[in-house]
């Protein structure tokens, strides 16, 4: 267990619908990354946030964004699903802000678009 | 942009066999981290490395950073069943997270 949780850990939804995915980071960590995982393929990181602040942008896309609560927990809104976003979402978190941290992840959150 | 390949991308071993995989830019990295991830699971660190012909070494495994710092390898000594998974490294850009492609690795008894 490596203290961060997501919740949900299945969704299930539509073409053109709404969801949140969230996370809870470990105790401590102030970072918390955000990751899809599509079928068979690696890990394309899309957005970090730092104590509430966004600190680095990847490949997200515009239809997604991201916030980082004063509680420190972070929610992913992905807007007007289409069947291409089906895919596992990952949330990590990691003590600071920096590249080179340590980064430990969630169980994810799988997500299947219909 | 930064890219990180890694090859092989599927590797089907004996138990017993070694296994490596490699890790490859096209630029210079500042630092390279490899994480596991078993079937069904979430990637787990393992290991970071940082200097220029860095070696480090947890058990089986044996970590190598390049001494020109583009491409990094992790060798497993005798695959028992438990080393079934995807193993990826990963860099920091600036400001980016750049995972590799990983490599799938399964181990037949």
């Amino acid at each position: 267990d490596s203290g961060v949780t997501q919740t949900p850990k299945h969704l299930i939804t539509a073409t053109g619908q709404r969801v949140t995915l969230r996370c809870s980071p470990r105790s401590g960590d102030l970072s918390v990354y955000w990751y899809q995982q599509s079928l068979d393929q690696g890990l394309q990181f899309l957005i970090q946030y730092y104590n509430g602040e966004e600190r680095a942008k990847g490949n997200i896309l515009e239809r997604f964004s991201a916030q980082q609560f004063p509680d420190l927990h972070s929610e992913l809104n992905l807007s007007s699903l289409e069947l291409g976003d089906s895919a596992l979402y990952f949330c990590a978190s990691s003590v600071g802000p920096e590249g080179a941290q340590t980064q430990y992840f969630g169980p994810g959150t799988r997500l299947l678009v219909l | 942009g930064q890219q990180v390949m890694q090859i092989p991308q599927y590797q089907h071993v004996q138990e017993g066999e070694d296994f490596t995989t490699y890790c490859n830019s096209s630029t210079t990295l500042s630092n390279i981290q490899w994480y596991k991830q078993r079937p069904g699971g979430h990637p787990v660190f393992l290991i970071q490395l940082v200097k220029s012909g860095e070696v480090k070494k947890q058990k089986r495994l044996t970590f190598q950073f390049g001494e020109a710092k583009k491409n990094s390898s992790l060798h497993i000594t005798a695959t028992q069943t438990t080393d079934v998974g995807t193993y990826f490294c990963t860099t920091s850009g600036t400001y980016k997270y750049i995972f590799g492609t990983g490599t799938r690795l399964k181990v037949l008894a």
